[in-house]
């Protein structure tokens, strides 16, 4: 049974730690997403990827938030210093997409991050 | 840019036909997704319309109407498991973006 997986599920942290979010995306996908789902905000698109390259990550705070995929079984979101404004659910997800992206018109979620900051 | 606009909170009560509208505005448009998302849970697949039209799949069915720049899902015989927040995404170039959700109750 194919899925996206993350760790870890749950996360408290204190302002200004480190935080590292990790994703394996279902084998086989090449592109990867990193959302972000607040009450307030809604799912927000953070970043994602297209065979491992980074192609849009404007929704990212770039002075706090870093995303990487080091290999294709392995995306990480990164947040140094953390702040209890980043208190979230942090999804990742995987598809099959072109330079269109517009084939599978599926993208698979994983079960998401719960992070606290306090 | 990309918005879409989704009412916050849809009631019925089970067995009856329920409508969720979605509306946006984007560039690069390929196409309409909803997902749905149950409490504590990940958002999952429905359905999508590339074009114009009604698709069904068992209760549910998604309609878009691309010159409207509008769309909806349609479920029905509801069941209190249907209770959770739909989401319209819009597919654009590469990226897909969510609307707020809207949150059904399915009351019995």
């Amino acid at each position: 049974d194919a899925r996206v997986t993350q760790t870890p599920r749950h996360k408290v942290t204190e302002m200004g730690q480190e935080v590292t979010m990790r994703c394996q995306p279902i084998l086989g996908h090449n592109t990867v997403f990193w959302y972000r789902q607040t009450m307030m905000q809604g799912l927000e698109l953070l970043a994602y990827f297209r065979n491992r390259a980074p192609l849009d990550d404007s929704g990212m705070p770039k002075d706090r938030f870093s995303a990487e995929m080091p290999d294709a079984t392995l995306a990480t979101l990164k947040i140094q210093p953390s702040e209890p404004r980043d208190s979230a659910v942090y999804f990742c997800a995987s598809g099959l997409g072109s330079h269109r992206f517009d084939s599978g018109n599926t993208i698979y979620f994983g079960e998401g991050s719960w992070l606290t900051v306090v | 840019g990309q918005s879409l606009e989704q009412p916050s909170e849809v009631t019925a009560v089970e067995g009856a036909i329920v409508q969720m509208n979605c509306t946006y505005q984007t560039s690069g448009f390929y196409g309409l997704s909803w997902y749905q998302q149950h409490d504590g849970g990940a958002p999952t697949f429905l359905s999508y319309n590339a074009l114009d039209g009604l698709e069904e799949t068992g209760r549910f069915s998604s309609f878009l109407s691309r010159s409207d720049s509008y769309g909806y899902l349609l479920l029905q015989e509801l069941q209190m498991k249907d209770s959770a927040s739909y989401f319209c995404a819009v597919r654009g170039p590469g990226k897909l973006i969510f609307g707020q959700g809207t949150e059904l109750s399915v009351k019995p």
